[in-house]
This record gives structure tokens, C-alpha cells and sequence, in this order.
């Protein structure tokens, strides 16, 4: 399968605890995005990334969310001190220099007890 | 990004054709029409997407009003498994191209 991979796919930690979720974009995808879908509403937009540069982040990015792309190619997404209100599907997305679709990944569930 | 407006939800009897519109009267000049669908558990999974003519594929087809106001996909024979929230946004794409801004989409009920 060549889509959009992300890892692990369901997460359960401790309120306070940090968490690092993995996205494998499709090979030669040069933009990488994170969206965040709470239960019952669309996804929200995170940040998003144009090779290894960071091009834009949410305000619901707080400082304890902290994306990076190092490479160009896969991602990471942590959340330190996690909260309850954390709790959500974390999606992410790539899309080819064209920009033209955005394939999503499975998702990363997160449950913080 | 314009916002898009959508009903809640919809029903739609199977191997009936399911009508699913979407109002975004401020959309701009540039930005594409896009429909996504999500099934319980899932990623988003891409439909079709349009700037001003009427677009076809293998799994929908996306009808835009002239004035490009609103649009409406078109199941042509919804089966059961096209049970699920269906969201319409606009979006830029090539250079300008960025996030995707979803609203709360329309759950389609696909009933035998």
C-alpha cells in the first residue's frame, strides 16, 4: 500500500504523560499535513508543512504541540503534559507539489485518561 | 479559505441517486470546490473536485451553479456502503494551495 501511513494507530496515555505520533506521507508528497477531529465535528487544522519547512500553524497548536519534518519526508507530531481535552482522531495528510488532492492516513486515536 | 454551509443530514433509499448540496457564497475566484467523504473510523477519503464545470468520475458527479455559490454531488446509485459524512470545502490548489477548512459535513443514511 503506497497512502498515507500513520503510526501507532490508537494511543492510550495518562493525563500529563507525552505522546509522539508518526505520519509516512506518499513518496515525492512535498506537503505534509496535521489536522486534529474531535468526535462529531470535521477535522481542524493543525499545521502543515512545505518540504522540512513549517509553513503555517493553527492557534490550536499550544506550545505544548510540537510538529517537525526533519527530512522532508515523514513527520512527527508530540503533545507534552497531555490534557483530557486532547483526546481526538489526529489526521494526517499529504498532498504532491501541485497541491491539487490531500490523501489522508487512517488517523492516530488518542485517549488520555 | 470560504466557509461552506451543509445540511446536517440527508436520507437516500438505495440505488436511488443521493443529492448532497453545499452553499459557499464566498468563495473566491480561485478556489476549487472539493468533496470529501468519511466513514466511521477513517480518514477523509477524496471524491471529486471542481472550479466551474461540471465534473464527473468513476464515484460522483459535481455540479456547480453558474455563479458559483453553491454545487451539489451526485450519487448516482447510492449503495449502503456510501453511508457516511460527506463534507464540501474550497480550497486553493497549485502554489497557493494550503490548508483545508471542514465544516461539521452531512451525514448521508443510505436505507435499504
Amino acid at each position: 500500500d503506497t497512502g498515507v501511513s500513520q503510526d501507532p494507530r490508537h494511543k492510550i496515555t495518562k493525563r500529563g504523560q507525552n505522546v509522539t505520533f508518526r505520519c509516512d506521507p506518499i513518496s515525492e508528497h512535498n506537503r505534509l499535513y496535521w489536522y486534529r477531529q474531535t468526535l462529531g465535528q470535521g477535522p481542524e487544522f493543525l499545521t502543515y508543512f512545505q518540504n522540512e519547512a513549517q509553513l503555517e500553524k493553527s492557534r490550536l497548536l499550544s506550545d505544548r504541540f510540537s510538529a517537525e519534518r526533519p527530512k522532508g519526508s515523514f513527520s512527527t507530531l508530540e503533545i507534552q503534559r497531555t490534557e483530557q481535552g486532547d483526546s481526538a482522531m489526529y489526521l494526517c495528510a499529504s498532498s504532491s507539489p501541485g497541491g491539487n488532492e490531500q490523501f489522508f492516513g487512517p488517523g492516530t486515536r488518542l485517549t488520555v485518561l | 479559505d470560504a466557509k461552506t454551509t451543509q445540511p446536517t443530514s440527508m436520507d437516500c433509499a438505495e440505488g436511488r441517486a443521493a443529492n448532497l448540496p453545499c452553499n459557499h457564497s464566498t468563495i473566491s475566484g480561485n478556489e476549487y470546490v472539493y468533496w470529501y467523504r468519511q466513514i466511521h473510523s477513517q480518514g477523509p477519503q477524496y471524491i471529486i473536485h471542481g472550479l466551474k464545470n461540471n465534473e464527473t468520475n468513476e464515484m460522483a458527479s459535481l455540479i456547480i451553479t453558474e455563479d458559483r455559490k453553491s454545487s451539489t454531488l451526485i450519487l448516482p446509485h447510492a449503495t449502503l456502503r456510501d453511508t457516511a459524512v460527506y463534507y464540501c470545502i474550497v480550497r486553493f490548489v497549485g502554489t497557493n494551495a494550503g490548508k483545508s477548512t471542514f465544516g461539521d459535513g452531512t451525514t448521508l443514511t443510505v436505507k435499504p
